[in-house]
């Protein structure tokens, strides 16, 4: 079993419309938890850190529930620009440098 | 600021030859990660070093991978006698500190390399 699963879409989305994805993680030690973007053909980058309480920034709103073991983003008002690849990622409980990723949520958004 | 680069950005070897990547991380950090990335799938950790120190290599897939960072700055990763399953996007990151939370990772623009 992968040690972060995430459902690959595609989510294909109107501008304008609202989003969300989960990813699960394996690991119930798990510590520090990311989502990064990739666009196509570009590095990873990262896109906000995921705080227990829930944490948001402007329009991304990211959840953490740890008794399922699950991240979720949540996307409002879909720019054509959010169209990416988005990448959940998890650090390892016994380091604190190595990260788990998934293998990527991707959303198009349409004009 | 100058991010983090690597070179060859593309790179395409015939079954058996050898290859060596190069990575240039942001001046001054301590963290250096390599990570491969098939199609279609997140990166995955090979290795990771503290400054010149090779903490961290359980993600290399055999023992034809091999990583160096002599003097703390760059690195270079070495594949010999490439295989076609070796064909990937190979990532370098690198990160100010040596531990802290939510310590961001800055990855470079990967090499994309094709073993035919």
């Amino acid at each position: 079993r992968k040690e972060v699963e995430q459902d690959p879409g595609p989510f294909n989305v109107p501008e304008g419309a609202t989003v969300a994805f989960n990813c699960t993680y394996s690991n119930s030690a798990s510590q520090s938890f990311f989502w990064y973007r990739q666009d196509c053909r570009k590095e990873p980058k990262l896109l906000m850190s995921v705080y227990s309480s829930g944490n948001e920034d402007g329009r991304f709103t990211a959840q953490l529930n740890r008794a399922s073991q699950y991240i979720s983003l949540l996307i409002r008002d879909s720019k054509l620009s959010d169209s990416a690849t988005y990448l959940c990622v998890v650090r390892a409980p016994s380091n604190d440098y190595k990260l788990s990723f998934g293998a990527g949520t991707t959303v198009t958004v349409r004009a | 600021g100058a991010g983090v680069s690597q070179s060859p950005r593309y790179k395409v070897a015939k079954r058996g030859q050898d290859v060596a990547l190069r990575c240039d991380p942001i001046s001054g950090h301590v963290s250096l990660f390599w990570y491969q990335q098939a199609l279609g799938q997140g990166p995955e950790f090979l290795t990771y070093f503290q400054n010149e120190a090779q903490l961290d290599k359980s993600g290399l897939p055999s023992d034809r991978f091999f990583a160096e960072r002599p003097e703390g700055s760059v690195s270079t990763l070495k594949i010999q006698r490439t295989q076609q399953e070796d064909s990937a996007v190979y990532l370098c990151a690198s990160s100010p500190h040596i531990s802290a939370d939510h310590n961001e990772q800055f990855f470079g623009p990967g090499t994309r390399l094709t073993v035919l």
